[in-house]
């Protein structure tokens, strides 16, 4: 089975510090996700990347970028935390093909304070 | 672009009721269909799919058949247990942008002993 790893399920940050949020796929999918998730929000997409160093914007960028340095490894990171980015965030990875869904993380739940 | 709606909640069943949830979809081209299923605190989980017009995507006693004529993919359970308590998404992959899931907003579920 195809596993992604978010390296924390919990994580309290202060307001104005630079959180890192890791995420790790081990089987060579091509694409990977950053999502927010709130309450009556339903899922936003915060960005994607479709294969080593490129990346793409989702809906929700703002206050965020993020890192692919290799093919199983994405990295969000907020550069200057702020109450309103306390949230769940999930990654996902695919393989690139119409009949293929995302395999997720189990999410990181993030209180700024 | 393409869209997904779903039925909104909170849905409210007993133990042992039929389960149906709504979901129907916009899109240009010949979509994958998938239904996902996140339980409390967790991140989502793949629960069934389908790829072709007719196809029945089945797992774990739900059922959802993928309508062209009624642009629809509606999920179906004979009958549930309080364990299927959870939030319930409706996606579909066109693959346009990089095979990008388009997501529905979530239904909760919950069910009553």
């Amino acid at each position: 089975d195809v596993k992604v790893t978010q390296s924390s399920r919990y994580l309290v940050k202060r307001t104005g510090e630079k959180v890192f949020l890791e995420c790790v796929q081990d089987m060579d999918h091509e694409n990977m996700f950053w999502y927010r998730q709130d309450p009556g929000l339903g899922l936003r997409l915060i960005y994607f990347s479709y294969d080593v160093k490129m990346k793409e914007k989702g809906d929700i960028p703002e206050g965020y970028s993020v890192s692919r340095e290799k093919k199983e490894r994405f990295s969000l990171i907020l550069e200057s935390a702020s109450t309103n980015q306390t949230s769940m965030y999930l990654c996902a990875s695919s393989l690139v093909g119409v009949h293929y869904g995302y395999t997720f993380g189990s999410g990181t739940r993030l209180t700024v304070v | 672009g393409d869209s997904v709606t779903q039925m909104e909640g909170p849905v409210t069943l007993s133990e042992e009721a039929f389960l149906t949830i709504n979901c129907t979809y916009t899109a240009t081209g010949y979509p994958s269909l998938f239904w996902y299923v996140q339980y409390p605190g967790e991140g989502l989980q793949l629960l069934l799919k389908a790829t072709k017009a007719d196809d029945k995507g089945s797992n774990k006693g739900f059922e959802a058949t993928y309508r062209k004529e009624t642009t629809s993919f509606h999920l179906e359970k004979g009958s549930v247990q309080v364990s299927d308590s959870a939030v319930y998404f409706c996606a579909l992959n066109e693959g346009g942008s990089n095979y990008k899931l388009t997501f529905g907003k979530g239904t909760l579920l919950t069910v009553n002993p």
